[in-house]
């Protein structure tokens, strides 16, 4: 167990529709990070949210968008969905160690477009 | 970021040592030689990390050559677990607060063989 709390694990939904992940990060992580894959595209770079700020951003959509809560606590907003949006999302919190760092990845949602 | 080139799949006996080998010749000297893998479906998990010493945990050794462009895993004594596609990524280390997202190429698939 990562630590990193993913909800819901599974997401079926319709194209056209909208919804939201939710990440809750390891306890005193304050970045987390967000992730797609596809069976295509391997592990996408999406966001990454530090302490409540946007810190850096990857190949996420216009249609997609994230924050990270007060209580560290992330949210990533899928919306007009399409059917190549299916795929695996995971999040990731980070420990930064004495060098380098380490993050720690919750176990995804898988989302389903029909 | 340096490049990572990885082979696409190994092979390895249960009970024997499996190396996994990572070329990164573009390294430069602030970045960091990480390690992941990706067991079908599950979050990506951290392995180790190091920046020039070969380092040691209770998953795995890496060890970097002394030019630092190569490196290597190894699992010492691979179990049917172990089956899974393994990351190379170089990186510098997070300044301030916060990583970027790390950036994960295809990986080498190892596949233990009983």
């Amino acid at each position: 167990d990562s630590g990193v709390t993913q909800t819901p694990k599974h997401l079926i939904t319709a194209t056209g529709q909208r919804v939201t992940l939710r990440c809750s990060p390891r306890s005193g992580d304050l970045s987390v990070y967000w992730y797609q894959q596809s069976l295509d595209q391997g592990l996408q770079f999406l966001i990454q949210y530090y302490n409540g700020e946007e810190r850096a951003k990857g190949n996420i959509l216009e249609r997609f968008s994230a924050q990270q809560f007060p209580d560290l606590h992330s949210e990533l907003n899928l919306s007009s969905l399409e059917l190549g949006d299916s795929a695996l999302y995971f999040c990731a919190s980070s420990s930064r160690t004495g060098q380098g760092e380490k993050l720690f990845f919750g176990s995804g949602t898988q989302l389903s477009v029909l | 970021d340096a490049k990572t080139t990885q082979p696409p799949s190994m092979d390895c006996a249960e009970g024997r040592a499996a190396n996994l080998p990572c070329n990164h010749s573009t390294i430069s000297g602030n970045e960091y030689v990480y390690w992941y893998r990706q067991i079908h479906s599950q979050g990506p998990q951290y392995i180790i990390h190091g920046l020039k010493n070969n380092e040691t945990n209770e998953m795995a050794s890496l060890i970097i050559t002394e030019d630092r462009k190569s490196s290597t895993l190894i699992l010492p004594h691979a179990t049917l677990r172990d089956t899974a596609v393994y990351y190379c990524i170089v990186r510098v280390a997070a300044s301030g607060g916060g990583a970027d997202g790390l950036t994960f190429g295809k990986g080498t698939h190892l596949i233990i063989q009983p």
